[in-house]
């Protein structure tokens, strides 16, 4: 069974912060994914990973970036947070390589800036 | 890029009653269609998925159509029950390589008991 974890279920920061958050997944899956998630408008993508090292720019990138060090492991980054990036982050990971497409999500972290 | 649209934003069934919620994509070139359903604090999940080579596919009391002249896909599901309310995500991508799907905007279900 797949699991794709993150680091905090909740989190609370404060305006011009830089905040970390984590997402390891426990099946040598090559894509990782970081999403938002905020009422009425779905799943937006920030950032994807294919590869270590590597890293693609989603639909909504402004205001944070990505590092993906180890194959299991990718980190959204948002270098000084502001309010409107309080929402949902998801984390999702696929296993690549065209073998199969099923994206497998995080619990996901509720952020609030204040 | 890839388009998808996703119709009803909100469903409202009685337990029992059927329920279908309609997505259309853009790009021609999809040919992976997931759903995926996210009950109230949960991540979401796939529930059931379509290739382009197949126009139905079944798995209990969902089933997902696709036409791909029209470059549409349906969720379909019978005998509503109260644990099928959640929200639900239709996507579209091309499988194999770097694989990025696009989401639907989601369709919160609720069934009355």
């Amino acid at each position: 069974d797949v699991k794709v974890t993150q680091s905090s279920r909740y989190l609370v920061k404060r305006t011009g912060e830089k905040v970390f958050l984590e997402c390891v997944q426990d099946m040598d899956h090559e894509n990782m994914f970081w999403y938002r998630q905020d009422p009425g408008l779905g799943l937006r993508l920030i950032y994807f990973s294919y590869d270590v090292k590597m890293k693609e720019k989603g639909d909504i990138p402004e205001g944070y970036s990505v590092s993906r060090e180890k194959k299991e492991r990718f980190s959204l980054i948002l270098e000084s947070a502001s309010t409107n990036q309080t929402s949902m982050y998801l984390c999702a990971s696929s296993l690549g390589g065209g073998a199969t497409d099923t994206q497998y999500f995080g619990p996901g972290t509720r952020l609030t800036v204040l | 890029g890839e388009n998808v649209e996703q119709h009803p934003s909100t469903l409202s069934v009685q337990e029992g009653d059927s329920a279908v919620i309609k997505c259309t994509y853009s790009d021609s070139a999809s040919n992976y269609f997931p759903w995926y359903k996210q009950e109230l604090g949960k991540r979401p999940q796939l529930i059931i998925d379509i290739r382009s080579n197949v126009g139905e596919k079944k798995d209990q009391r969902i089933a997902v159509t696709l036409n791909k002249t029209a470059k549409h896909f349906s969720l379909h599901i019978t005998e509503t029950q109260p644990e099928d309310s959640a929200v639900y995500f239709c996507a579209a991508s091309q499988s194999g390589g770097s694989y990025i799907p696009t989401f639907g905007r989601g369709t919160s279900l609720i069934v009355h008991p």
